[in-house]
């Protein structure tokens, strides 16, 4: 299996500054035959069920702020928070859906304001 | 308006059995693959089964192979999940999950969840 790991667990940034998590798979999610890395990224704000925010590492999905943006190829991963907000208060999860199931996700980034 | 919602979640004793139910409305149903997704409280996400759109080719994570089933009744816009043989460590909140246009597996729209309790 797939192993999806994330650093750090907990990130405290002010409003308006830049955050950044990582994401580190135990294997390649680079596809040869297309050059995709099959990555996702959501977000989970209190509450709420989680929301696809980035797919194929770095595709934001439709309605996305372009404050988000995911880059990355093969094991290591970034999901970068331009110019923070106080509604990007969230736990941030990757996922990888590389071929064959189990289809995992990383621990989770708390995302805080400083 | 694409909408997911769950039922059927509540509280059950260990060895017991429950069946989960996802509504879907506001897309093509028979067209997705979908799945469900847990969350024990202050945990993260684990995968737990998908399905297919058309041909109902179902996958597990090993976790619940054996003791939950997932189906589907495209004629009803309905995922279910069967669940048996129910263990503490089942509990968590379950969510349904629409795949994408491009990957079934990334999870595209996801229910507000319903929650599992397993427990004496």
């Amino acid at each position: 299996d797939i192993v999806m790991t994330q650093s750090p667990d907990s990130l405290a940034v002010s409003l308006g500054e830049r955050a950044s998590i990582n994401c580190k798979s135990s294997q390649s999610l680079l596809y040869s035959s297309n050059n995709k890395n099959y990555l996702a990224w959501y977000q989970q704000r209190p509450g709420q069920p989680p929301k696809l925010l980035i797919y194929w590492a770095s595709t934001r999905e439709s309605g996305v702020p372009d404050r988000f943006s995911g880059s990355g190829s093969g094991t290591d991963f970034t999901l970068t928070i331009n110019s923070l907000q106080a509604e990007d208060v969230a736990v941030y999860y990757c996922q990888q859906y590389y071929k064959t199931p189990p289809f995992t996700f990383g621990p989770g980034t708390k995302v805080h304001i400083k | 308006e694409l909408q997911l919602l769950e039922s059927g979640g509540g509280l059950v004793q260990p060895g017991g059995s429950l069946r989960l139910s996802c509504a879907a409305s506001g897309f093509t149903f028979s067209s997705y693959a979908m799945s469900w997704v847990r969350q024990a409280q202050g945990k993260g996400l684990e995968w737990v089964s998908s399905i297919s759109g058309r041909s109902g080719s179902t996958f597990y994570a090993d976790s619940v192979r054996g003791r939950f089933t997932i189906s589907r009744d495209n004629s009803k816009n309905t995922l279910y999940l069967q669940m048996s043989s129910l263990r503490a460590e089942d509990t968590a909140v379950y969510y349904c999950a629409k795949g994408s246009d491009i990957v079934p597996t990334i999870f595209h729209r996801w229910g507000q969840g319903t929650p599992v309790t397993v427990s004496s």
